[in-house]
């Protein structure tokens, strides 16, 4: 049983295009994630996510928007692609804790390698 | 200027040799601090999750401890599946549950 999972895996696309990546956790968790990773694999948080709130990391172009239909899925919309968003993209997801100060950790997707040219 | 950093930047073994990778922070309010293990084309893999200073976590050959400024994951004896890039987080107050990541250690160990 996959815990987060994501689709597609692989992803080559025309610069300007639009698209979708998607994800699912099975875990019950109520927060979630998307991060990218470079060419240097250095991983960034690009958005967190649960039902009460949406923290974008501010370097993110809008272009990049979460869509979360349900608690177990966040899909990621890329609008008018460019070449410099070949990355690696990963989902997570974490349960948050009852307001303590201990930190909650986060369970990671496959990954979905984009390309675009 | 809050960040994480990792060292060695490569760090190649024999099968057998011990040896330990540091992630230091400077974060102020630590919630947690993370190690996970990330195998070529694949998701980081989670290892241990360390709270407080002079905690210590071990699995296997693995063994990671904290201190209020780095923490160490010690191999012991490694063999050649433990090659892998390890990866330090940290979660801390001025992030909420966002986590801060180091550039990682690529670790080779050779049979």
């Amino acid at each position: 049983d996959t815990a987060v999972s994501q689709t597609p895996k692989y992803l080559v696309t025309q610069m300007g295009n639009d698209k979708s990546i998607k994800c699912e956790q099975n875990l019950g968790h109520d927060t979630m994630y998307w991060y990218k990773q470079d060419s240097k694999k250095f991983l960034k948080i690009m958005f967190s996510y649960n039902n009460k709130e949406l923290i974008i990391n501010e370097t993110v172009p809008n272009r990049f928007s979460p869509k979360s239909p349900d608690k177990a899925h966040l899909n990621l919309h890329i609008n008018s692609l460019e070449l410099g968003d070949s990355a690696v993209y990963f989902c997570a997801s974490s349960q948050s804790g009852s307001g303590d100060t201990m930190g909650e950790t986060q369970y990671f997707g496959p990954g979905t390698r984009l390309l675009v040219l | 200027e809050d960040q994480v950093t990792q060292s060695p930047e490569a760090l190649r073994l024999q099968e057998g040799e011990s040896s330990s990778l540091n992630c230091s922070y400077t974060v102020s309010g630590l919630r947690g601090l993370f190690w996970y293990r990330q195998d070529p084309g694949k998701g980081p893999e989670f290892l241990f999750t360390l709270y407080s200073a002079g905690e210590e976590k071990e699995k296997e050959r693995l063994k990671a401890t904290l201190t209020k400024k780095e923490s160490f994951l010690h191999i012991t004896a490694p063999k050649p599946e433990d090659s892998a890039t390890y990866l330090c987080a940290v979660q801390a107050d001025n992030y909420g549950q966002n986590f801060v990541f180091g550039p990682g250690t690529r670790l080779s160990v050779l049979p």
